[in-house]
């Protein structure tokens, strides 16, 4: 059971560079999000999908887009990178319910020179 | 709105003595509240969650949690540290209906031999 996974785990781009960060869950969640840490901010909300087909922005959306290609997968898209975009994103998700605990990924650490 | 504030970016103990991480709570609706784990180089992974059941809520490897409506409050408690429980540790609260968590900003547990 592998749970969620995001690929890539380190990344280092260009200032305006575009790239994709997959996430895939295999746990049949309908809720998935995107998150990035930053020291001493601890997570920031970028993206969340409440259910397949819908997506809405969380605190820091700006500079990102997402698709949530179907149930188990989430991807984010940096159209042009900025080094303020340098950080370590997490994908999360979770079943149906304000409840629901979020599993987590590994992490993708991303530099932007 | 809601937020959560961790009164302290770091704690330092002993080993064997007991552990005390610090979290207060603003939410405009009976929250949800939580705290997560996060070892060096890994995501994030649930200790516990409130959810109004119980106002003192246990969770794994020991810690426990209590909920404190009048002071806001929702303090992770261990009565004796172990070296594995060096990590950060972050609090959560989320609004009710809400898929938005928001997150502290983090305490760095260290634990001396």
């Amino acid at each position: 059971n592998a749970g969620v996974t995001q690929t890539p785990k380190f990344q280092v781009l260009k200032t305006g560079q575009s790239m994709t960060l997959q996430c895939a869950q295999d746990m049949n969640h309908n809720s998935m999000y995107w998150y990035r840490q930053d020291p001493g901010m601890g997570l920031r909300l970028i993206y969340y999908s409440a259910s397949e087909g819908t997506t809405d922005k969380g605190e820091v959306p700006n500079g990102y887009n997402v698709s949530r290609l179907n149930k188990r997968e989430f991807s984010l898209r940096l159209e042009s990178a900025a080094p303020s975009q340098t950080s370590v994103y997490f994908c999360a998700s979770s079943g149906q319910g304000a409840y629901e605990k979020l599993f987590f990924g590994s992490g993708t650490q991303l530099s932007v020179l | 709105a809601q937020s959560v504030t961790q009164l302290d970016s770091h704690v330092s103990v002993s080993e064997g003595t007991p552990v005390l991480l610090r979290c207060n709570y603003s939410s405009s609706y009976s929250p949800s509240l939580f705290w997560y784990v996060q070892h060096p180089n890994k995501g994030l992974q649930l200790l516990l969650k409130y959810t109004s059941a119980a106002t003192l809520v246990k969770g794994i490897n020991g810690f426990e949690a209590e909920f404190k409506k009048s002071e806001t409050s929702f303090h992770l408690t261990k009565p004796s540290a172990h070296m594995s429980d060096a990590a950060e540790y972050f609090c959560v609260v989320r609004g009710a209906g809400s898929y938005q968590l928001t997150f502290g900003k983090g305490t760095k547990l260290s634990v001396i031999p």
